[in-house]
């Protein structure tokens, strides 16, 4: 199976940065996703690697390293709105590429 | 495109009632997930279709569940008899591939049963 692990709640103020880790320790490994969920509402898509390294979507980054098994979520100059659950996911080649999914990380962001 | 689509948004049964939940997926994609997310388990993959055929239901939790896709446009997960312990947010997702495509998720059914 799959063990995916990432810390359950941060919390960090208004301007600041924050880091999310994600561990996983699989087999077949395909792809790493990060998805932002609010409160009530769906997980909705950030980022996916598949390559070690860091991407960079405005605020957002993700960092892969596949020998390692560690990938991070990025938050640059936060905002209230950032307040959520984020989501690390991995799809694993042998499972016929689904997604399994890590508890989620809850980030409450402070003025 | 209106997005993945999710009737109804909230159920509320009693026990022993069937539940049957819908879903739209994004027009021409080919894939459709089932979740369920609870605060216990967090967002589990249930089924999922590919071009309207079930390719993985190892996640379904026991006979009670199943789930139907009799075309392109619509899914349902029906749930007979249920139980409390399906009380969760079931979500629908799709995705035009399964190759590196998001997947994109409904908004949920929120499912309460008493």
């Amino acid at each position: 199976g799959q063990n995916i692990d990432q810390p359950t709640e941060m919390t960090a103020t208004e301007g600041a940065i924050v880091q999310i880790n994600c561990t996983y320790q699989t087999s077949g490994f395909n792809g790493l996703f990060w998805y932002q969920q609010h409160a009530g509402e769906a997980p909705t898509f950030l980022s996916y690697n598949v390559l070690d390294g860091l991407e960079e979507k405005g605020r957002f980054s993700s960092f892969l390293s596949r020998s390692k098994g560690y990938s991070y979520l990025l938050l640059k100059e936060l905002q209230m709105k950032d307040s959520a659950s984020y989501l690390c996911a991995v799809r694993i080649k042998a499972a016929g590429n689904k997604l399994t999914f890590g508890g989620g990380t809850r980030v409450l962001v402070k003025p | 495109d209106a997005g993945v689509i999710q009737s109804p948004r909230h159920e509320v049964t009693e026990m022993g009632q069937e539940v049957t939940l819908r879903c739209k997926p994004i027009s021409g994609h080919d894939y459709l997930f089932w979740y369920r997310q609870t605060m216990m388990r967090g967002l589990e993959l249930l089924i999922y279709f590919n071009n309207n055929v079930p390719i993985d239901d190892s996640g379904m939790p026991e006979d009670r569940f199943s789930a139907k896709m009799p075309n392109a446009s619509f899914s349902t997960l029906k749930i007979q008899p249920s139980e409390p312990r399906d009380s969760a947010v079931y979500f629908c997702a799709s995705s035009l591939t399964q190759g590196t495509d998001t997947q994109y998720f409904g908004p949920g059914t929120r499912l309460t049963v008493l």
